[in-house]
């Protein structure tokens, strides 16, 4: 199972938007509305910001949403603030019973 | 609130054994997944297995099919890790989360493993 196709930097200004893509292939994002992203600060754990392509869990900002086409999931975040500076993560469900993660993005501020 | 606390870093010699553990608190529900993540330095996360805390039931991802061991304690609500002959190559960090509903939540705190001479 390859690794989910994420882009390695996305940078942008202090209230602007940006986009993260994530592509996969017909046997995983393709497959499944069971997309998730994680965002994950320098030494620290994971956390969940996104789960089924657009669903916050509670105490999750609303300026992080997600969207999916095809092969490839996105996540936006919109009014880009210092406090995004971060690795986010897409993680997937795959037709082999299991779980593939993006590489990874770094976002900087 | 459910919390995920996993044993403190290793550090070990190439050929050691090692078994690092994950407990679960703050829910008596049993009928969930634990799964467990590598982060090597500086790369990504990679999703390794999962197992269920209940019928113990274990899925692998398959480059560490038969590299490790994901076992669970139901009685003390423990998830372990384990390798039987480490190597360099698996020096990184180690995360347990819960997996339910096709998502990873909460996290561990993570355990570093280090394999060095």
């Amino acid at each position: 199972q390859s690794a989910l196709t994420q882009p390695a930097s996305v940078s942008g200004s202090p209230g602007q938007s940006i986009t993260i893509s994530c592509t996969g292939t017909s046997t995983d994002v393709g497959l499944y509305n069971y997309v998730s992203w994680y965002q994950q600060y320098p030494g620290k754990g994971p956390k969940l910001i996104l789960s089924d392509v657009n669903e916050r869990p509670s105490g999750v900002f609303s300026r992080f949403s997600g969207s999916k086409s095809g092969n490839t999931a996105s996540l936006t975040i919109s009014g880009l603030q210092a406090d995004d500076e971060a690795d986010y993560y897409c993680c997937s469900y795959t037709i082999s019973d299991s779980w593939v993660f993006g590489g990874g993005t770094k976002v900087t501020v | 609130e459910v919390q995920l606390v996993q044993s403190g870093a290793e550090m070990k010699k190439p050929g050691d054994s090692l078994r690092i553990s994950c407990k679960t608190s703050g829910s008596s529900f049993t009928n969930y997944w634990i799964g467990w993540v590598r982060q090597r330095p500086g790369e990504g996360l990679e999703w390794m297995g999962l197992i269920h805390q209940s019928d113990f039931d274990v899925r692998y991802s398959p480059p560490f099919q038969g590299q490790v061991t994901i076992s669970v304690d139901k009685s003390k609500n423990t998830s372990y890790l384990q390798w039987s002959s480490l190597q360099a190559s698996d020096t990184a960090v180690y995360y347990c989360a819960r997996q339910y509903n096709y998502k990873a939540e909460p996290w561990g705190q993570g355990t570093l493993v280090t394999v060095s001479t």
